[in-house]
């Protein structure tokens, strides 16, 4: 079945710098991959859309520079949090549809950023 | 505006019992709602889709228009099925975009 993988699977870092978590389709292409937050025992907030080619689609309240979204290739998307603050700290999980019953997306493991 | 909402935060059975997580959706148009299933230190995967009216691990869920519902049943609980539950819907416009509920933790005592 389709993959999707997340690196790095958790980071630590300090405020003020800049995190670059990848999302990968690993045996499929996706035009479209979206990036999710997730908080402890909580619903996952779409975060933005992320277009191959294209300019990412942010959803309302998400501030575009700070959470920079790149989808440069088929398989590969990339959120940048920049200037992080202990309050981005989160579970950032990012998926790609099914090309085939769509809808239906395929989830990466997560990635766990620590901002201290 | 596009709403799932899922009432119950929590939800524990002892092993054998009947199991209804419930889902409520506010959605424009003919919205496709899917389960989502995400068991401890794995990845969120699907459950099931309304539109294969299948059973999966012995879960059901039909879909009720007029009551513009979702829930998930299962008739004997398994200590394997806890986990976290989502309820999610999707629009016609092929995007793959979806809306999620909040989510029910689902706690089968043996």
């Amino acid at each position: 079945g389709a993959v999707v993988s997340q690196h790095p699977s958790r980071v630590i870092c300090k405020s003020g710098t800049s995190v670059k978590i990848e999302c990968r389709s690993l045996d499929f292409q996706a035009t479209t991959m979206f990036w999710y937050r997730q908080f402890p025992k909580q619903s996952l907030m779409l975060m933005a859309t992320s277009n191959e080619g294209s300019k990412a689609t942010y959803e309302q309240g998400v501030e575009k520079d700070k959470f920079l979204i790149n989808h440069a290739s088929l398989t590969l998307s990339t959120l940048t949090v920049t200037s992080a603050h202990p309050e981005d700290s989160s579970f950032y999980i990012c998926s790609a549809p099914n090309q085939r019953v769509y809808n239906e997306q395929f989830f990466g493991p997560g990635t766990r950023l620590t901002v201290l | 505006a596009q709403r799932v909402t899922q009432p119950e935060k929590l939800l524990s059975v002892f092993k054998g019992a009947p199991v209804e997580l419930k889902c409520n959706y506010s959605y424009s148009g003919s919205p496709e709602l899917f389960w989502y299933v995400q068991y401890s230190r794995q990845r969120l995967q699907l459950l099931l889709r309304h539109i294969s009216r299948e059973s999966i691990k012995g879960f059901t869920a039909d879909l009720n228009k007029g009551e513009t519902s979702f829930h998930l049943k299962k008739p004997f609980a398994q200590e394997e099925d806890s986990a976290m539950y989502y309820c999610a819907a999707g629009g016609s416009s092929n995007t793959g975009k979806l809306i999620f509920g909040q989510g029910t933790t689902l706690q089968v005592k043996p």
